[in-house]
């Protein structure tokens, strides 16, 4: 089991729904990120969260909106989401921003229908 | 090019034997590698952290980093079925203020046959 913890493990969503994933650490760690994966790739970077405020946006669609309500807890809210958007999203979190090593939760499996 | 390159693989090895991965990256300023071990439909997992050109080993597994050659290896001694799995290489610069971004190698896939 992994210290970054995701929920849920898998979510299968219509186009015009709105869903969230959620993603929770306690090790007292103060940059959280969200990445995407797709099969055989490696995770692309979405979001950076450095002491609860947003510091990378790697130009993400308008469609997925993260939420960091306190250190522990990040969120990413999902709506209107194309096929394209089905993958694995991955939650991350470092002691903080300054090249400590990210550590992985085990993913949301995301399906689009 | 990529900033950051590794083959892909597959890397068949029998039970036992040494595994040897790298990387090769173009940044300079990449100062902290990092290399992830993931199984198929899990998150990747921390192996190694290293900062500095030099060795540092930990059980089984051994990191080396060269600077100058913007080369990085990671090797697994007496391989186990058990380490049969995706690699992935990462490095990231120091940003200051902004967050840690990492950027990966492709991964190698590697199959540890009984």
């Amino acid at each position: 089991d992994t210290e970054v913890t995701q929920t849920p493990k898998h979510l299968v969503m219509g186009m015009t729904n709105k869903k969230s994933l959620k993603c929770e650490q306690h090790m007292g760690h103060r940059a959280m990120y969200w990445y995407k994966q797709k099969a055989k790739k490696p995770p692309e970077l979405m979001f950076v969260y450095s002491y609860e405020k947003l510091s990378i946006n790697e130009s993400v669609p308008s469609r997925f909106s993260p939420e960091c309500p306190n250190s522990s807890l990040l969120n990413l809210h999902l709506h209107a989401l194309q096929p394209e958007d089905s993958a694995l999203y991955l939650c991350a979190s470092s002691q903080d921003g300054t090249g400590q090593p990210q550590h992985f939760g085990d993913g949301t499996r995301l399906s689009i229908l | 090019q990529k900033e950051v390159e590794q083959d892909p693989g597959p890397l068949s090895v029998p039970e036992g034997a040494i595994v040897s991965l790298n990387c090769t990256y173009s940044n300079s300023a990449f100062q902290y590698f990092m290399w992830y071990r993931q199984y198929s439909r899990k998150g990747p997992e921390l192996l190694m952290y290293t900062y500095s050109s030099g060795n540092k080993e930990d059980g089984r597994f051994t990191a080396q980093v060269d600077k100058s050659s913007k080369y990085i290896s990671l090797f697994i001694r007496d391989s186990q079925p058990s380490d049969s799995a995706t690699y992935l290489c990462a490095m990231s610069a120091i940003i200051k203020a902004a967050g840690n971004k990492l950027t990966f190698g492709g991964g190698t896939r590697v199959l540890v046959k009984p």
